[in-house]
C-alpha cells in the first residue's frame, strides 16, 4: 500500500513570495489532515477535510493560507504572501475515518515538506 | 483545551540502557494516547498507541500504560539500541466539542543511543 506523498519535499522563498504544497492521501482515506512542525516543537493542526468539507480550521491563519482538497482525494496548502515566521516542515497526515468517541483512528504522516522563508 | 508535556531532552544514553521519556495530558472527554516517532529524515511514525485507562501500548520492545489517574502515558524501554535514535512525540485526541480527532502533540524528546 502505498503512503502519503507530498511535494515538493524542500521549497526556499523570499518572504511576500507564495507557495503551494500538494498532498496525495492513501487510497480510500476519508480523513485528511495539514499539521504545522516548527523546529523544536510538535507539529500543530492546521486544518482537517472529511472527505472534501472542512472540519476544523479554527488554527488556520485565513489572511495568509488557504486549503482544499478537491474530490475529496488530493489537497493543496498554500501561503500568500508568506512571512518569516511560516519557516516550518508541513505535514500531511490521512485516516481511513475521521474520529470516533475516544479519538482519532491512526493518522499516517507523509514525509512532509521543509520550507524556508528568507 | 488538549495540551501535552513532555520531559525535555535531549536524552543521552548508552547501548543496552534503559529509557523512560515522561509524558502527561491534559484533556476533555475520553482521549486516546499515542507515542510517535521520527527517525533522522523521515516523517512520523506511529510507535504505539492505548485507547482507554490501564491499556497498555507495545511495539519494538517499547511500552506505555494510560494512566487516568496521573494522566501520564511515559514511555519505556528495557534496552535501547542505536537503532532507537530518533524524536518521540507523545500525542493524544479527542472527539466531541470542538475537537474532531486532530491529534495534539507535546514538543518532542531527542533520543541519542551511542555505542
Amino acid at each position: 500500500e502505498a503512503g502519503v506523498a507530498q511535494s515538493p519535499r524542500y521549497k526556499i522563498i523570499e518572504k511576500r513570495q507564495s507557495v503551494a504544497f500538494w498532498c496525495n492521501p492513501i487510497s480510500g482515506h476519508a480523513t485528511l489532515y495539514w499539521y504545522q512542525q516548527i523546529l523544536g516543537q510538535g507539529p500543530k493542526l492546521l486544518i482537517q477535510f472529511q472527505n472534501n468539507g472542512v472540519v476544523d480550521d479554527s488554527q488556520l491563519p485565513k489572511d495568509r493560507f488557504s486549503a482544499e482538497r478537491l474530490k475529496g482525494v488530493d489537497s493543496t496548502l498554500k501561503i500568500q504572501p508568506a512571512k518569516l515566521e511560516d519557516s516550518a516542515v508541513y505535514l500531511c497526515a490521512s485516516s481511513p475515518r475521521g474520529f470516533w468517541r475516544g479519538g482519532s483512528y491512526e493518522q499516517y504522516f507523509g514525509p512532509g515538506t521543509r520550507l524556508t522563508v528568507t | 483545551g488538549n495540551s501535552v508535556t513532555q520531559m525535555e531532552g535531549p536524552v543521552t544514553l548508552s547501548e543496552e540502557a534503559f529509557l523512560t521519556i515522561n509524558c502527561t495530558y491534559t484533556a476533555t472527554g475520553y482521549p486516546s494516547l499515542f507515542w510517535y516517532v521520527q527517525y533522522p529524515g523521515e516523517g512520523l511514525q506511529l510507535l504505539l498507541k492505548a485507547t482507554k485507562a490501564d491499556d497498555k501500548g507495545s511495539n519494538k520492545g517499547f511500552e506505555a500504560t494510560y494512566r487516568k489517574e496521573t494522566t501520564s502515558f511515559h514511555l519505556e524501554k528495557g534496552s535501547v539500541q542505536v537503532s532507537d535514535s530518533a524524536v518521540y512525540f507523545c500525542a493524544l485526541s479527542t472527539a466531541g466539542g470542538t475537537s474532531y480527532g486532530k491529534l495534539t502533540f507535546g514538543q518532542g524528546t531527542i533520543l541519542t543511543v551511542h555505542p
